[in-house]
């Protein structure tokens, strides 16, 4: 149980676009979910946390308008990262608590986002 | 502030023996949680054990035992009998009840190489 999928697992891009990474959680409902960067050899660092129905809320420092959030259904948050530029280039990662079960986090696989 | 420390950026250890992966942590809240990930180089994390701050006994799962030291502020990571695939990153991660739910702040990551 308590499983998380990310999709594109993997995605390049040119500067200046878009992409949308989706989170779902597949086997329980996820009223929350959180989304995370993480640098090369660095630890996880907190982007935002996505609630169902109401609007994300983000770490001090993390561009709104940069990377929009969406947490649609009970089971599917996406991150879309806007006008993309080479500094975005990192593992994204996704992770769901269990509704009603608030102490563990379970994890995406991560997306790696390249930038070219 | 919320804080995580992880001192030993690598380790090794010979298979089959025990390992301690040490973690300290810094809060002024009564109330949190401590939790251990492993992240193998496919990049997803792995949710091992959890301890709450008011649990009495020490966290155990199979392999994996929390050794919680509350007045030391440590949640030291024991793992026994050690197999070449805990070869990863472990990082230790406090919980800070934020809005019902635990935020999650890492430590810095532990690279753990397990030896034939």
């Amino acid at each position: 149980g308590a499983v998380v999928s990310q999709h594109p697992s993997r995605v390049i891009c040119k500067s200046g676009t878009s992409v949308k990474i989706e989170c779902r959680s597949l086997d329980f409902q996820a009223t929350t979910m959180f989304w995370y960067r993480q640098f090369p050899k660095q630890s996880l660092m907190l982007m935002a946390t996505s609630n169902e129905g109401s609007k994300a809320t983000y770490e001090q420092g993390v561009e709104k308008d940069k990377f929009l959030i969406n947490h649609a259904s009970l089971t599917l948050s996406t991150l879309t990262v806007t006008s993309a530029h080479p500094e975005d280039s990192s593992f994204y990662i996704c992770s769901a608590l269990v509704a009603g079960a608030q102490e563990t986090q379970y994890f995406g696989p991560g997306t790696r986002l390249l930038v070219l | 502030a919320q804080k995580i420390t992880q001192t030993q950026p690598g380790m090794f250890v010979q298979e089959k023996e025990a390992v301690t992966l040490d973690c300290t942590y810094d809060t002024s809240d009564q109330s949190y949680g401590l939790f251990w990930y492993k992240q193998p180089s496919s990049g997803e994390m792995i949710f091992l054990i959890y301890q709450g701050s008011y649990d009495e006994q020490n966290a155990t799962e199979g392999r994996y035992s929390l050794n919680f030291q509350k007045a030391r502020k440590s949640a030291n990571l024991v793992i026994s009998a050690s197999q070449l695939g805990d070869s990863a990153m472990y990082f230790c991660a406090m919980g800070q009840l934020s809005g019902g739910y635990n935020k999650l702040i890492f430590g810095a990551g532990t690279r753990l190489a397990v030896h034939p």
